[in-house]
């Protein structure tokens, strides 16, 4: 398996365009995150999905943040309008479930917004 | 609610020197608990992994105990090398379905 894919891998942006980050889960995992790292704030889970469905978006900042899951293979995280505070490594990961909790998350590469 | 503690860092080591990382956690019932790495420019990846106590995970000379007495996790290498220079982050899963990582420790190996 190719892993998780996050694309676009670096994202230059100005302030108040829209940005569209996107992810391929490994097939067959049925949780997917997304997580932003920052160095002031550390890694911090945005929201989760559960067969496609969001379960938990109390992490996404505001109204500007929203994520959809059309299908178990695809999976974006729209940002509009983009505000200089949103630069950030946004990282995508999938895992199974495993005795009624997840198991080992798999990381994407992850993509490097950087709002001007 | 779930949450875990590691050491501040940089920790800065000379090669082959000894590595202790020190992890603690607080979770209701018996979590999973796990180690991920994270190189520069890429994102975080599995370690090393327990599931019940007195497990003891090990990957690549890396090991931990998952140690419910002590509710701690602390990670350990023997010799570290320049190559180990990474930032190491401390997780658990249980209880819900949302993973707690810790703050992560930066790791800074010299030759």
């Amino acid at each position: 398996d190719a892993g998780v894919i996050q694309s676009p891998r670096h994202e230059v942006t100005e302030m108040g365009q829209e940005v569209t980050l996107r992810c391929k889960p490994i097939s067959g995992h049925d949780y997917l995150f997304w997580y932003r790292q920052t160095m002031m704030r550390g890694l911090e889970l945005l929201i989760y999905f559960n067969n496609n469905v969001p379960i938990d978006d109390s992490g996404m900042p505001e109204d500007r943040f929203s994520a959809k899951m059309p299908n178990a293979s695809f999976s974006t995280l729209k940002i509009q309008p983009s505000e200089p505070r949103d630069s950030a490594v946004y990282f995508c990961a999938s895992s199974l479930r495993a005795s009624g909790r997840t198991d080992t998350q798999y990381f994407g590469p992850g993509t490097r917004l950087t709002v001007l | 609610g779930n949450s875990v503690t590691q050491m501040e860092g940089p920790v800065t080591l000379s090669e082959e020197a000894f590595l202790t990382i020190n992890c603690t956690y607080t979770a209701t019932g018996y979590p999973s608990l796990f180690w991920y790495v994270q190189y520069p420019g890429e994102g975080l990846q599995l370690l090393l992994k327990a599931t019940k106590a007195d497990d003891k995970g090990s990957n690549k000379g890396f090991e931990a105990t998952y140690r419910k007495e002590t509710t701690s996790f602390h990670l350990e290498k023997g010799s570290v090398q320049v190559s180990d220079s990474a930032v190491y982050f401390c997780a658990l899963t249980g209880g819900s379905y949302i993973p707690t990582f810790g703050r992560g420790t930066s790791l800074i190996v010299h030759p």
